[in-house]
């Protein structure tokens, strides 16, 4: 069964530097998302991306935050100078279709990241 | 602002029992309402709810959505230790290419 993959599982990291999540979605999914998880807080929506631009973006997601499809299978989300606040569990979704009633969207296994 | 609120937050029953979760929510542009469950890591779809009353069922678990009053509840029947997990709920309300609102879960746990 075709599955959204993300990389790396974990991400250890300095606070300032950059780090970049990757996300492979399911093939013939044209919507793309990412969400965050702190520690037991509630799964939040940072981004949405469709035909190479944003769709929309969350308050959270500042100018620290980018996202880029840089080839045909990849999708990914760039923290430019992260913060200690910045760790927590980053989910990638995808969606076959969009700006319609049906949203179904499956979720990466998440990466895990670590600001120290 | 859209809110979701998922009722209890935690719950612990033994096997066997059935169990019933509950999600209400305030949005302004209501699309549809997901149900995911979260082990480990990455919350996989169990259901997507459009209309009032009609209740969508796979194997044990069950959904239903009231769009008068606002709520979605699932059901579990026969509850199994691998039912063991935080059920999430998330509303649509953009439409299509739009973040998901999430409530923030409710932890359930089979005992054996």
């Amino acid at each position: 069964e075709p599955e959204v993959t993300q990389t790396p599982s974990h991400q250890v990291t300095q606070m300032g530097q950059e780090v970049i999540l990757r996300c492979v979605p399911i093939s013939n999914h044209l919507y793309f998302y990412w969400y965050r998880q702190i520690l037991g807080q509630k799964v939040e929506f940072l981004v949405s991306f469709y035909n190479n631009e944003i769709s929309e973006k969350s308050e959270i997601f500042d100018d620290q935050f980018s996202v880029e499809r840089p080839d045909g299978s990849n999708f990914t989300l760039k923290i430019r100078s992260t913060k200690l606040e910045d760790s927590a569990m980053y989910f990638c979704a995808s969606s076959e279709v969009g700006r319609s009633p049906y949203n179904e969207q499956f979720f990466g296994p998440g990466t895990r990241l670590t600001v120290l | 602002e859209d809110k979701v609120v998922q009722s209890p937050l935690s719950l612990v029953v033994h096997e066997g029992d059935t169990v019933t979760l509950n999600c209400s929510y305030e949005v302004t542009n209501f699309r549809s309402l997901l149900w995911y469950k979260q082990e480990k890591k990455a919350p996989t779809f169990l259901f997507m709810l459009t209309s009032s009353g009609i209740e969508k069922k796979s194997g044990r678990l069950s959904s239903i959505l009231d769009k008068k009053e606002l709520f979605s509840i699932l059901n579990i029947t026969a509850t199994q230790t691998g039912d063991s997990a935080v059920y999430l709920c998330a509303v649509d309300s953009g439409g299509g290419a739009d973040g998901l609102t999430f409530g923030k879960g409710t932890h359930l746990i089979i005992q054996p």
